[in-house]
């Protein structure tokens, strides 16, 4: 089945300092979204990209949709305490199953040290 | 705008015990997704409806797991009987239909521990 591959598995930083993580895929995909899970609460959508090559930026929060399409990127710039949490690259399922079908990464755990 | 409510929040029962969850999507998403998230995992899609039809159920396991969406509104996932490997958060998603279907609203889920 389709596989999204993050990396990296977990980040230890100090507050004030930039983050970089990464998501590829087996396949192709046309749509790329990055998703951030507080512990006890659902993931809530960060930033959609819909077109190869598109840089996005939320706040201090800026992803990439990879021009070979199959990767993105997440930066974080500035960390602050907050911004601990697991995040997840999701992306559309694998070819022929239904519009909406999201299959997620295996997520990055990231710690903030203040 | 209120967001995709769900309950109970946490759930403890035995081994072949069933259990059910009820979601309340956004006002207006006609796509509804339940998933299941096994800790340290990204949340597996279990089934997807568009008003009250299923649209994707492939990774349902039909034996044991059901689920409905009268009206197209509200939902309802039920395990009979619960085994232990189906201890897991189990989120609810809602997103309109055309355009940005990918973007999904979550939950907050229900956890679930099999004993």
């Amino acid at each position: 089945g389709q596989q999204l591959n993050q990396s990296p598995q977990s980040m230890f930083i100090q507050e004030g300092e930039d983050v970089s993580m990464n998501c590829t895929s087996s396949s192709i995909f046309n749509t790329w979204l990055w998703y951030k899970q507080d512990p006890g609460e659902g993931p809530v959508l960060l930033i959609a990209l819909y077109k190869a090559g598109e840089l996005t930026s939320n706040g201090r929060l800026t992803a990439q949709f990879g021009i070979t399409r199959k990767d993105s990127f997440l930066n974080i710039s500035a960390s602050i305490p907050s911004d601990v949490g697991i995040y997840f690259c999701a992306g559309p399922g694998a070819g022929g199953t239904s519009y909406g079908k999201l299959t997620f990464g295996q997520g990055t755990i990231l710690t903030v040290h203040p | 705008e209120a967001g995709v409510a769900q309950s109970p929040r946490y759930k403890i029962i035995e081994k072949r015990q069933s259990v059910a969850f009820w979601c309340n999507p956004i006002s207006g998403h006609a796509t509804l997704y339940w998933y299941q998230q096994i800790l340290g995992q990204g949340p597996k899609l279990l089934i997807q409806f568009q008003n009250n039809g299923v649209v994707d159920d492939s990774q349902l396991p039909k034996d044991r797991f059901s689920a409905e969406r009268l009206k197209g509104v509200d939902s309802t996932l039920k395990i009979q009987p619960a085994k232990l490997e189906d201890s897991a958060v189990y989120l609810c998603a809602s997103s309109l239909i055309r355009g940005r279907a990918y973007e999904q609203y979550f939950g907050p889920g229900t956890r679930l521990t099999v004993t």
